[in-house]
């Protein structure tokens, strides 16, 4: 069991837009920073977005980040079939003294 | 361009050592910190531990007592050995980097290896 609760999967048609939320406790998301990363099948975790809200070079504005508490969330806009992935989300747990990730999401575009 | 490359043997006999090495290229490993990451087949990712360029290290309290994570700046690579290993290792191993905060901690992951597969099996 994941320390940050995700949900298993999403999904929506292209074109549209969904959101992954991302949900953990003070000692995590709550004092500190998150980051998102984006795995497309058979492939290493890439990052999306840093600092909670941050897009790295190359990362395209349709992604975006947010918090809120001790809860974050992904949004993507303009889905595409290329968006198809396990998205995680990630931040340090103070309590644990360990890096933490959600369980991950799998996107679904119809 | 930062590369990090896996390496290491595919297959590891049950109670044995995985021994793994992460080798970086397009860039200096210091002044980073330098995580292993692991991901069971078909599963989610679990942070295994990191090494700070001068050698201090936090590891994950569950694998703590399994864990060494070394570093060699002048060959530019870093190394996991995970000890008494069982069934329950088997994963795709990743090497990543972390850009350092102000306050001197590690933030998010910037680069990831490619990853390799490390089966546990007699």
């Amino acid at each position: 069991q994941s320390v940050l609760t995700q949900p298993p999967s999403v999904s929506a048609a292209p074109g549209q837009k969904v959101t992954i939320s991302c949900s953990g406790s003070s000692s995590n998301i709550g004092n500190n920073y998150v980051s998102w990363y984006q795995q497309l099948p058979g492939t290493a975790p890439k990052l999306l977005i840093y600092d909670n809200n941050k897009r790295p070079s190359g990362i395209p504005d349709r992604f975006s980040g947010s918090k809120s508490g001790t809860s974050a969330t992904l949004g993507i806009t303009g889905l595409q079939t290329g968006d198809e992935a396990d998205y995680y989300c990630g931040t340090w747990d103070s309590s644990l003294s360990a890096e933490v990730f959600g369980g991950g999401t799998k996107l679904t575009v119809l | 361009q930062v590369q990090l490359q896996e390496s290491g043997p595919g297959l590891v006999k049950p109670s044995e050592t995985l021994s793994l090495t992460c080798t970086v290229s397009g860039g200096s490993i210091s002044s980073y910190y330098w995580s292993w990451i692991r991901q069971p087949p078909g599963k989610g990712l679990e942070w295994i531990g990191y090494i700070y360029y001068s050698g201090s290290t936090n590891y994950n309290p569950s694998l703590k007592s399994r864990v060494t994570i070394s570093v060699d700046t002048s060959k530019n690579q870093f190394s996991l050995k995970l000890s008494s290993v069982t069934a329950a290792d088997t994963a795709v191993y990743y090497c990543a980097r972390h850009p350092i905060a102000a306050a001197g901690t590690p933030r998010y992951i910037d680069y990831w290896g490619q990853g390799t597969l490390v089966t546990v099996s007699s």
